[in-house]
């Protein structure tokens, strides 16, 4: 009940096309879903959180669309960059606990 | 912009030898962090400390692990015996406040090598 499934493993997007990551969770009591983005050789930075009252929040060319009844959230890139190509975690934590429970992550290329 | 800094960058240790991983996580943040990822697996949480005690911690944090606080800047996670399968980046990390909802600020990590 603590895991949370990320999909695809692996994705391949070519420059100026949207880049979606898909997660699922099963633990009701997570209330806080943050995306990391992480390049080969630094650690994971904070791309962009929700919180379960809202259905989609967006910053700049990254949203997290969030359906709390089906119990997944998801990233969309839009206009996708070569910079963007990196690894991208999801992650969830709950009020009972502050430890984030993470995704397998999904390996991003953007094509030029 | 204010970052958590972790030291070394890679640690090499004999099996059986003690290690200590270092941390200077952001400057107000009052909670802390230890998380290590295993090549080609899952970032997994190890321990959280406030206000100078472990708060939470996973099962992977067995006796062998400890945390401290030394000073008013360092955090530490110290793998007393390690074995080939402690071989991991280590992350460090800290959030301002002990909700669920704060971001955690991470470091680039320490590669632990055990040979």
């Amino acid at each position: 009940q603590q895991q949370v499934k990320q999909s695809p493993q692996s994705l391949i997007v070519q420059k100026g096309g949207i880049s979606i990551i898909n997660c699922a969770y099963e633990n009701t009591a997570f209330d806080y879903f943050p995306w990391y983005q992480q390049f080969p050789g630094k650690g994971p930075a904070l791309l962009i959180a929700i919180r379960p009252d809202v259905s989609e929040k967006k910053e700049g060319r990254f949203t997290i669309s969030f359906n709390k009844s089906a119990k997944q959230f998801s990233l969309h890139i839009m206009d996708s960059q070569p910079g963007d190509s990196a690894t991208y975690f999801c992650a969830a934590s709950g009020s009972s606990n502050y430890q984030l429970i993470w995704g397998a992550g999904t390996k991003l290329i953007i094509k030029p | 912009e204010p970052e958590v800094t972790q030291t070394p960058s890679h640690q090499v240790t004999q099996m059986g030898q003690e290690v200590i991983l270092r941390c200077v996580p952001i400057s107000n943040h009052l909670y802390f962090y230890w998380y290590r990822q295993i090549l080609g697996q899952k970032v997994e949480f190890l321990v959280s400390f406030y206000n100078n005690e472990i708060s939470e911690k996973s099962e992977i944090f067995d006796d062998q692990f400890s945390v401290e606080r030394p000073d008013g800047s360092n955090f530490t996670l110290k793998i007393r015996s390690t074995k080939l399968e402690d071989s991991a980046m280590y992350f460090c990390a800290s959030s301002p406040e002990s909700f669920s909802n704060q971001p955690q600020h991470f470091g680039d990590g320490t590669r632990l090598s055990i040979l």
